[in-house]
């Protein structure tokens, strides 16, 4: 059990345009998600903390206006990159925490963004 | 903010070596740190959580430590086998249930 799938695996998108990344809890309910950036050689950085059925919570540094996360139900928050650079290229992971266990998170496979 | 920092940032060994991973965290308020391997280009593999009231967790071949006051974890790997091979990340869990990456450590198992 407690299995995240994201979607798509792997995109490639031409600069200017927006792609939206889903986040699925395929097995349990989700109250909160948590979406992260990883860089090529770096480490997972938190971005956005999204309570189902409230506005996300941005990390510092993160542009919310570009990075619009949406968490409507209790299985699935997207990730929309608006108009994506090259420099938004990156691993994006998304984390579920299940309802009622609070300190238990389960990590979806990622997602590889390439914006040419 | 919670800062974490894993050493050594790469680690080569031959095989059947006994090695341990370090990783340091500057707030010890955390509900607890977590153990992850993960594969070049693919998602993460937890390995072992420790709870913040728990001193170490075992599997198999794997153990880690955990100092909360002093603000470090150690994750031992005994016997390295080729398969171990991989970015070892921990993570600690603050108040807020989120998570605060180290910068990772590259372990090579030569054969």
């Amino acid at each position: 059990g407690a299995v995240v799938s994201q979607h798509p695996s792997r995109v490639i998108c031409k600069s200017g345009t927006s792609v939206k990344i889903e986040c699925r809890s395929l097995d349990f309910q989700a109250t909160t998600m948590f979406w992260y950036r990883q860089f090529p050689k770096q480490s997972l950085m938190l971005m956005a903390t999204s309570n189902e059925g409230s506005k996300a919570t941005y990390e510092q540094g993160v542009e919310k206006d570009k990075f619009l996360i949406n968490h409507a139900s209790l299985t699935l928050s997207t990730l929309t990159v608006t108009s994506a650079h090259p420099e938004d290229s990156s691993f994006y992971i998304c984390s579920a925490r299940a309802f009622g266990r609070t300190y238990e998170q389960y990590f979806g496979p990622g997602t590889r963004l390439t914006v040419t | 903010k919670q800062e974490v920092t894993q050493i050594p940032a790469a680690l080569s060994v031959p095989e059947g070596e006994n090695l341990v991973l370090n990783c340091s965290f500057t707030d010890s308020a955390i509900y607890n740190l977590q153990w992850f391997r993960q594969d070049p280009g693919k998602g993460l593999t937890s390995l072992l959580l420790i709870q913040s009231s728990q001193r170490e967790q075992t599997s198999g071949r794997l153990n880690a430590s955990l100092d909360k006051s002093s603000g470090r974890s150690t994750l031992y790997i005994a016997a390295s086998q080729p398969g171990d091979s991989a970015t070892y990340l921990c993570a600690v869990m603050n108040t807020g249930n989120q998570f605060y990456f180290g910068t990772g450590t590259s372990l090579t198992v030569i054969p």
